[in-house]
């Protein structure tokens, strides 16, 4: 059975780096016909996706959040890394990590549990 | 982008009724790219319906999905006890990605 879990600061201050990670078990990370993606969701709100990346390392980003976001994939450990710069307590949410069926469907079928990150001094 | 609304914003049910849940979008959605999750509180969202109407792995025969075009519907034939919870339609689009509608809560009456 495949699992996500994302681990990471859960404080982050004003204008600093948000980095979190998601480590895969139970399947591979290079497995071809999904992607790995981050989204968020802000204390009792709706969902935001923020990004995906797939195992060769091609990256697409969510346009409003796409001047500070970085993702990245390490295959050699299975796991997938988000950078979030610059942040905001418009940031603060829980963050959760999910595999992306890409190939033709579209939808994100495996989850991580969520880790909540709050911005803040 | 496209924007999704769901409504209502809350339904409120007794178990053993139906639950009818919609979804609109500001333009044509591809039938293939239209996804709904359930999330209940604490927990993270969970697949129940890809492609407008195919039911994810292990989903109750009651969940069901329907629609085309700007208009979408998840359909919960007789509601469980379990099945309270807030729903969420998500659609992706090639040139902007993802984007999710804002919710539906189904809550007990």
């Amino acid at each position: 059975q495949l699992q996500l879990q994302e681990s990471g600061s859960g404080l982050v201050k004003p204008s600093q780096t948000l980095s979190l990670t998601c480590a895969v078990s139970g399947g591979s990370i290079s497995s071809g016909f999904y992607s790995w993606s981050w989204i968020r969701q802000p204390p009792g709100k709706g969902l935001e996706w923020i990004g995906y990346i797939y195992h060769s390392g091609s990256t697409y980003y969510n346009p409003s959040l796409k001047s500070r976001v970085t993702i990245s994939v390490d295959t050699s450990k299975n796991q997938f890394s988000l950078k979030l710069n610059s942040v905001t307590a418009a940031d603060t949410a829980v963050y959760y990590c999910a595999r992306l069926e890409w190939e033709y469907w579209n939808y994100f079928d495996y989850w991580g549990q969520g880790t909540l990150v709050t911005v803040s001094s | 982008e496209i924007v999704l609304t769901q409504s209502p914003g809350t339904l409120s049910l007794s178990p053993g009724e139906r639950a009818t849940l919609s979804c609109r979008a500001s333009q044509s959605v591809n039938s293939n790219y239209l996804a709904w999750y359930q999330q209940k509180p604490g927990q993270a969202p969970r697949l129940l319906i890809y492609g407008a109407s195919s039911r994810a792995t292990g989903i109750p025969n009651r969940f069901s999905g329907s629609g085309s075009g700007t208009d979408f519907t998840l359909t919960i034939s007789r509601v469980e006890p379990e099945d309270f919870a807030v729903y969420y339609c998500q659609q992706y689009d090639t040139s902007r990605g993802f984007t999710f509608g804002p919710g539906t809560k189904v809550d007990i009456k």
